[in-house]
């Protein structure tokens, strides 16, 4: 049972590419999340999904895209990496909404955008 | 918008001396709280929300709504409670957005 799955663990990207992290989940939950780390700033959420073919936005979701088209799969794309977004990318899934249910992390992606 | 603060970034205190890890939030209704801990080579995991009025590992933390405080709070303190911890903050009917404060270091030295 591996839980919450990120790849990659950590990338450098240069200014204007894009990437794509992924993260998987085996455990059929219904709700995952992206979330950046940065210091002094705590975990903020970027996007979110309570479901197949359902997203939504968080608190910083600026330039960031994300999809659900499976219930285990919940990649977030950088389209133009820009240097603010250099940061420790945390994935996150529940059984249902986090009010409820424990949200289950992943061990995280470094992204350092030169 | 609702916020989270941790006030302390590093709480150092000796095994066996109690702990007291504050929280504050921002938020004029009635939030749902948690606290999440990250220990070292770790993922960051729930360690306890005020909606189940339970104790973790000896930990317990009481919602005041009038100081808005979730402090966690634990009589004395362990060498494997060295992690780092973050409270949480979830609004009802926000459709599941989390908050998190900026999370408190927690060292145990003997």
């Amino acid at each position: 049972n591996a839980g919450v799955t990120q790849t990659p663990k950590f990338q450098v990207l240069k200014t204007g590419q894009s990437m794509t992290l992924q993260c998987a989940q085996d455990m059929n939950h219904e709700y995952m999340s992206w979330y950046r780390q940065d210091p002094g700033m705590g975990l903020r959420l970027i996007h979110y999904s309570v479901g197949a073919g359902i997203t939504d936005q968080g608190e910083v979701p600026n330039g960031y895209n994300v999809s659900r088209s499976t219930t285990e799969d919940f990649p977030l794309r950088l389209l133009s990496a820009a240097p603010s977004q250099t940061s420790v990318y945390f994935c996150a899934s529940s059984r249902g909404q986090p009010s409820n249910q424990p949200q289950h992390f992943g061990d995280g992606t470094r992204l350092s955008i030169l | 918008a609702q916020r989270v603060t941790q006030p302390e970034k590093l709480l150092s205190v000796f095994k066996g001396a109690p702990v007291e890890l504050k929280c504050n939030y921002s938020y004029s209704g009635s939030p749902e709280l948690f606290w999440y801990v990250q220990y070292s080579r770790q993922r960051l995991q729930l360690l306890l929300r005020h909606i189940s009025r339970e104790s973790i590992k000896g930990f317990t933390a009481d919602l005041n709504k009038g100081e808005t405080s979730f402090h966690l709070k634990k009589p004395f303190a362990q060498e494997e409670d060295s992690a780092m911890y973050y409270c949480a903050l979830m609004v009802t009917g926000t459709a599941s957005k989390l908050t998190f404060g900026t999370g408190t270091r927690l060292q145990v030295t003997l």
